[in-house]
């Protein structure tokens, strides 16, 4: 099966850009790269998607490698509201790896004022 | 998340009673999880189901059993509730390119 590997934690001061990593080199040709933040007591919280381009969207950016192993994150000015736990989660076409969905461990942001 | 609904949001149970969450959604979409999340920590998988009718054993599923008997709803069932049982639940649904997720809001359920 595929896997993602994410840092624990890591640390933001605010309005400052925040780059999260996520490792994902058994990762096939099908499998698209979403990311999902969690608040506390919330449910996981759509913030972007890709499959090999980068993509921007209002809340953020994700950059994906070439050979797509990996990818990362972007807040592009971190607010204190961005302080979650932010899952890379890797999505397969059909029922390549049974059906599931790859959960990173997830990564705990915190955001300094 | 309008997509995924999930009842009820919460529920105390007494040990060995009985319960089921529902979890719906109205977007045809093939793939359907059920996920508890206990207290800092991450989403473990319970049970999943690659289509109507099937089902399938996730990390977690030991105390617990699904059906899923029409495309939009996804049981899970707990026969005999267990203080382990405390947990917030999250159901998921997903398209079959993969492209698109969606996350109920949670069911935070209690066993005392």
């Amino acid at each position: 099966d595929a896997k993602t590997t994410q840092p624990n934690s890591m640390e933001s001061n605010e309005e400052e850009p925040v780059h999260l990593p996520c490792n994902h080199s058994t990762i096939s040709g099908t499998d698209y790269i979403h990311w999902y933040r969690q608040l506390p007591s919330q449910g996981p919280e759509y913030v972007i998607h890709g499959l090999t381009s980068n993509v921007n969207n209002r809340m953020a950016s994700l950059a994906i490698a070439e050979d797509r192993k990996s990818s990362t994150l972007i807040l592009h000015r971190a607010t204190l509201r961005d302080a979650a736990v932010y899952y890379c989660i890797l999505s397969s076409r059909g029922s390549s790896n049974t059906g599931k969905l790859i959960f990173g461990q997830g990564t705990t942001l915190q955001v300094k004022p | 998340n309008a997509g995924v609904t999930q009842t009820p949001k919460f529920r105390v149970l007494k040990t060995g009673q009985s319960m089921t969450l529902l979890c719906a959604q109205d977007m045809n979409h093939e793939y359907m999880y059920w996920y508890r999340q206990d207290p800092g920590m991450g989403l473990r998988l319970i049970h999943y189901s690659v289509g109507e009718g099937t089902t399938a054993k996730g990390e977690v599923p030991d105390g617990y059993n699904v059906s899923r008997l029409k495309k939009q709803n996804f049981l899970l069932g707990l026969e005999s509730a267990a203080p382990s049982q405390t947990s917030v639940y999250f159901c998921a649904s997903r398209s079959t390119s993969g492209n698109t997720i969606y996350f109920g809001e949670g069911s935070w359920l209690t066993v005392v």
